[in-house]
């Protein structure tokens, strides 16, 4: 089975880094994606690593590290409307992604 | 023109009712997926097709039956609804069934099992 944990809530400033963490256990991974999900909303797709590093998009970076089983999603100069949840979820080779529970960030001015 | 729609949005029915819910992408992709958001907002894969052809069957439920009828269509019928039932379902799809470009979901079915 998989095992992924990411904290339940955080809270951050608005202008301010906020680093969202993510741990997995899982066989055959296959990459690990991060996902955004505004309140009654579907989730849209933020970011893809494989290789570990460091992917950059804007004001969003995402960092894998393999052989923890650790990834990070990094948000710089935050909005009030990055208030969301952000999920962490695994794909592994058998074709299917796992998602975690997801982080609920609150932006506060 | 949008890319992943669900119909209908919302669902109230009573118990024991069968109802179903379709979904339609018109992005190409060649793989679709069923998952379902409980009130914890914790998102469950329960199926996902590949040209038509199931690939992952998760421990759902045989009340639950989805049907491809062509790459573009995945539907989702529901027997004997009972309360446990009452979530969001959400479909999806992906070009490559886990690719880098990860997964385009549809707004979403509310149900609501009374």
């Amino acid at each position: 089975g998989q095992n992924i944990d990411q904290p339940t809530e955080m809270t951050a400033t608005e202008g301010a880094i906020v680093q969202i963490n993510c741990t997995y256990q899982t066989s055959g991974f296959n990459g690990l994606f991060w996902y955004q999900q505004h309140a009654g909303e579907a989730p849209t797709f933020l970011s893809y690593n494989v290789l570990d590093g460091l992917e950059e998009k804007g004001r969003f970076s995402s960092f894998l590290s393999r052989s923890k089983g650790y990834s990070y999603l990094l948000l710089k100069e935050l909005q009030m409307k990055d208030s969301a949840s952000y999920l962490c979820a695994v794909a592994t080779n058998a074709g299917k992604s796992t998602f975690g529970d997801g982080t609920t960030l609150t932006v506060k001015p | 023109d949008t890319a992943v729609s669900q119909t209908p949005k919302y669902l109230v029915t009573q118990m024991g009712n069968d109802k179903s819910i379709k979904c339609e992408q018109n992005l190409g992709h060649d793989t679709m997926y069923w998952y379902k958001q409980d009130s914890k907002k914790f998102l469950k894969i329960m199926f996902s097709y590949n040209n038509k052809e199931l690939i992952i069957n998760e421990t759902v439920p045989n009340r639950f039956s989805p049907k491809s009828p062509d790459k573009a269509h995945l539907n989702l019928h529901i027997n004997s609804l009972e309360l446990g039932d009452s979530a969001v379902y959400f479909c999806a799809s992906s070009p490559i069934g886990n690719g880098p470009y990860g997964y385009t979901f549809g707004s979403g079915t509310r149900l609501t099992v009374v």
